[in-house]
């Protein structure tokens, strides 16, 4: 089956830029999508379609997909993006939807 | 506002069975595929099932295929999840998630989600 990889957990100092990296086997060829979940809260979409933003969504939320990795990208981190993070893209050999591990953004 | 509402949530034994229900309301239900992720606890999300707008498609994760069975009823703008044989490991939360799309497909993504309800197997 189709697996995401996801590094477990990243910091960033309040004001820089953090990325968060998801893997996956030709990766660049699929969409992949983005989503923010909050201690005791529902996910919600952040970035869809490698690079569209949500209406809702500030504008340092970006992201990009190329080859094997897609990357989001928060310019100007602020305490409040202190999240899980998790990829997401659709495997058409298998038709599933396949989630990344995860990765807690941690700003400190 | 688009709301959807899971119910149907709660302890139940090893084997036995659970129907969840997804109450969406705010959006043409009919116009979106929706989709069935869980969350065991302090874990991280996992797709179960999806449906596409008129129950044309249907799919599931490997470890569900046979045991639970995601169905909608338009009409009454409802979502809908059998799962029988339940184990140890289907102890989650389960979210309703819509689509933005009627097929799900490589373009799609979820745009709204639930608040969840928990599913407890144990004995």
């Amino acid at each position: 089956s189709y697996e995401l990889t996801q590094p477990p957990s990243v910091s960033v100092s309040p004001g820089q830029t953090a990325s968060i990296t998801c893997s996956g086997d030709k990766l660049g060829d699929k969409f992949a999508s983005w989503y923010q979940q909050k201690p005791g809260q529902s996910p919600v979409v952040v970035i869809y379609q490698d690079r569209k933003r949500p209406s809702g969504i500030p504008e340092r939320f970006s992201g990009s997909n190329s080859g094997n990795t897609a990357t989001l990208t928060i310019s100007g981190t602020q305490a409040m993006d202190e999240a899980d993070y998790y990829c997401q893209a659709w495997d058409s050999s298998t038709a599933e939807e396949v989630f990344g591990g995860g990765t807690k953004l941690t700003v400190l | 506002d688009v709301q959807l509402v899971e119910s149907g949530g709660g302890l139940v034994q090893p084997g036995r069975s659970l129907r969840l229900s997804c109450a969406a309301s705010g959006l043409t239900f009919d116009e979106y595929a929706m989709h069935w992720v869980r969350q065991a606890p302090g874990k991280g999300l996992e797709w179960v099932s999806s449906i596409s707008w008129n129950s044309g498609r249907i799919d599931y994760v490997n470890s569900v295929k046979g045991r639970f069975t995601i169905s909608r009823d338009n009409a009454k703008n409802s979502l809908y999840l059998q799962m029988n044989s339940l184990r140890a490991e289907d102890t989650a939360l389960y979210y309703c998630a819509k689509d933005a799309y009627p097929e799900y497909s490589g373009q799609g993504y979820f745009d709204y989600w639930g608040q969840g309800t928990l599913v407890t197997v144990s004995s």
